[in-house]
């Protein structure tokens, strides 16, 4: 298993700012995966990021709005551009087991962004 | 792409009752399809996953049934406690090398005393 740790766990921001939430994972870990769970609703998946290599975007999100950083095997960054309330969500992110099949994947406890 | 549905979207059951959670995918490619169990304020957490070469897995109260044929798959919790009140989530995958999981829209189940 992986021990992820999020910051912050919580903010509230004002419309129009940036917010970057970093993540660390207690082991090395090729692929870290970056999603969105706004209120009530399901997980979204924002972004896969490779350490050495652009992160890859899903359908939806773009990299001006979410810029990802990943300078190593154990941390990455998602940063939540110019917020507007709509943005209002908690972002986790994960990890998987890193076996190179589907697997069990590990979720960090989560950044609630309240945009006002 | 894949597109998981998942019913219902609410589950009220009484403590000891069962309880059963459907979904359905749409890529018949996917192979992989884990449950997740998010207790309120907390992450989520793996409780069961099922891969497509079996159509069937057990884990204590826990189950999940698989028929790819039908492109379905259900979770069935026996004996309720009023700690397994959760959100639940069921996803869906194709991923070999690439862990990119499709995930239902939640069943919000409460187990009353």
């Amino acid at each position: 298993s992986a021990v992820i740790s999020q910051k912050p766990s919580r903010d509230i921001c004002q419309r129009g700012t940036s917010l970057t939430i970093q993540c660390q994972v207690d082991s090395q870990v090729t692929m870290m995966f970056w999603y969105r769970q706004q209120p009530g609703q399901s997980l979204t998946l924002i972004a896969t990021a490779n350490q050495g290599s652009e992160a890859t975007y899903e359908s939806g999100f773009v990299i001006d709005k979410f810029p990802i950083s990943r300078p190593n095997l154990t941390f990455s960054t998602l940063t939540v551009s110019n917020m507007s309330p709509e943005d209002s969500s908690i972002y986790l992110c994960s990890v998987d087991s890193g076996t190179g099949a589907a697997g069990e994947l590990f979720f960090g406890e989560g950044s609630r962004l309240t945009v006002l | 792409g894949e597109n998981v549905e998942q019913h219902p979207s609410t589950l009220s059951v009484q403590e000891g009752d069962s309880a059963v959670i459907k979904c359905t995918y749409s890529d018949s490619a996917s192979n992989y399809f884990p449950w997740y169990k998010q207790e309120l304020g907390k992450r989520p957490q793996l409780i069961i996953d099922i891969r497509s070469n079996v159509g069937e897995k057990k884990d204590q109260r826990i189950a999940v049934t698989l028929n790819k044929t039908a492109k379905h798959f259900s979770l069935h919790i026996t004996e309720t406690q009023p700690e397994d009140s959760a959100v639940y989530f069921c996803a869906a995958s194709k991923s070999t090398g690439f862990q990119k999981l499709v995930f239902g829209t939640g069943t919000r189940l409460l187990v009353s005393p």
